[in-house]
């Protein structure tokens, strides 16, 4: 089945790393994304890795990718109040194998609270 | 910014009503998708078009149709709406594989 799990809430201190996990369940997943989405607004993608990598750095971010687990997750380095929002993770899977082409199945979102 | 638009931002309809939304792909971008995101949760894939066809679709009733247009810009149309059509409808346009989103637009169904 197509399923993305995620916690629902996660709070930190200023300053802090924040990790936010991820679970998929289609092992035929190319790419994972992380995208981040502030109140009202659509979403903004963060980062992406591939899924014969197991980490990728990206300024402030890190992703590790453990594929034997299916799990995912996001670190953010030094949080800040700005990075208050909602993370969702996503997994692309295979619309039509002869366009190349994607449709992402979703978690439920966590919702990031950064303490001044 | 993505570059990718939709209109309107936001929609006010009655039960039964039937409604249509934008979506301006980013230039180069020959594919849309289209997702659902009702109140506190994640995005559901509703269809996506691929050179003006449609090329895969989610489990959302006939009711829920699209175009695409020769500039790659696409509409979603939902007829009959009910109140639980209420909900933030984001699309996102493609190319290789990364979707990037437009700021969506938000329907309440009265």
């Amino acid at each position: 089945g197509e399923d993305v799990e995620q916690s629902l809430f996660l709070s930190v201190r200023e300053g802090d790393s924040s990790v936010i996990n991820c679970t998929y369940t289609d092992s035929s997943s190319t790419y994972l994304y992380w995208y981040k989405q502030e109140p009202g607004a659509g979403l903004q993608l963060l980062t992406y890795i591939f899924s014969n990598m197991d980490m990728k750095q990206d300024q402030r971010l890190t992703v590790l990718l453990n594929k034997k687990d299916k799990h995912l997750s996001l670190r953010i380095a030094d949080t800040q109040t700005g990075d208050s929002a909602i993370y969702f993770c996503a997994e692309s899977i295979s619309v039509r194998l002869s366009s190349g082409t994607y449709k992402y199945i979703f978690g439920t979102g966590t919702r990031l609270k950064v303490l001044a | 910014e993505t570059g990718v638009t939709q209109s309107p931002t936001h929609l006010i309809k009655t039960r039964g009503q039937q409604v249509t939304l934008r979506c301006s792909s980013q230039s180069g971008h020959n594919t849309v998708s289209w997702y659902q995101q009702a109140l506190g949760q994640g995005p559901q894939f509703i269809f996506q078009y691929y050179r003006e066809e449609e090329n895969g679709r989610g489990n959302f009733p006939p009711r829920f149709s699209g175009l695409q247009f020769p500039n790659y810009s696409s509409e979603l149309n939902v007829n009959a709406l009910e109140l639980d059509d209420s909900a933030l409808y984001l699309c996102a346009s493609s190319s290789t594989g990364t979707q990037y989103f437009g700021p969506g637009t938000r329907l309440l169904v009265l």
